[in-house]
């Protein structure tokens, strides 16, 4: 089975500066999809970025980039120039690009880490 | 074009009782998932759906919990006799056909509550 570790619990970050979130993964499979969703204090799950394992070049959405190491199944999230927005759980997440032997293709959640801006 | 929708938003039910907590996927989704999140935990898998038929249940309680998902309506998370370990928030996902872009889209989430 997959399973998703992000080594911290809580992170913080002044306002305009860099900030990387961890995550490494456990996985036999070599086709698979990784995720970083954001789920501010509404709750909602927001998709920040995603990354395909097949292709090497780590993904990017503005201010958010990914520094995908495949060989070390290793998947940080970096956010530059951080906001007040930014603020939030962050879970990294799994999902195998052929599902398991039932035909699932169920996304695999890291504990998560949260994130808290200073202004 | 509207996301995926979960009602009710809020649910507070008395140990004994019933929770039935419903889905509408997105607008030409036929696949759902449902997740439950704990406090301060990451959400877990429990059932994955396509219409009239559970695909994958691997994460569902044995006892209490179902699932269904008609040929019309809503799909449906049912808790029966309910105890406080159950509160939690129950999200519920879709996405049009696998493994697509691999996203799952999700609903707000349905926040339950047993005293």
């Amino acid at each position: 089975a997959q399973t998703v570790t992000q080594s911290q619990p809580e992170m913080s970050v002044q306002e305009a500066e860099t900030v990387t979130l961890s995550c490494t993964y456990d996985t036999s499979e070599s086709d698979y999809y990784l995720f970083w969703y954001k789920q501010p204090p509404s709750r909602q799950m927001i998709l920040v970025i995603r990354q395909e394992a097949y292709k090497q070049q780590n993904a990017t959405e503005n201010r958010f980039s990914v520094n995908f190491q495949k060989a070390a199944k290793s998947f940080s999230l970096k956010i530059s120039d951080s906001q007040l927005g930014d603020a939030a759980m962050y879970f990294c997440a799994y999902r195998s690009a052929w599902g398991s032997g039932a035909g699932s293709y169920q996304l695999t959640f890291g504990k998560g880490t949260k994130l808290s801006v200073i202004p | 074009n509207a996301g995926v929708m979960q009602n009710p938003r809020h649910l507070v039910r008395r140990r004994g009782q019933e929770a039935r907590l419903r889905c509408s996927p997105m607008k030409g989704h036929s696949h759902v998932y449902w997740y439950r999140q704990l406090p301060e935990e990451g959400l877990k898998f429990m059932v994955y759906l396509q219409k009239e038929n559970i695909i994958d249940e691997s994460g569902m309680p044995k006892e209490r919990f179902s699932a269904e998902f008609p040929k019309e309506g809503p799909s449906i998370l049912r808790i029966q006799q309910v105890v406080r370990g159950d509160s939690a928030a129950y999200f519920c996902a879709s996405s049009p056909s696998q493994p697509g872009t691999g996203e799952l889209f999700f609903g707000e989430g349905s926040r339950l509550t047993v005293l």
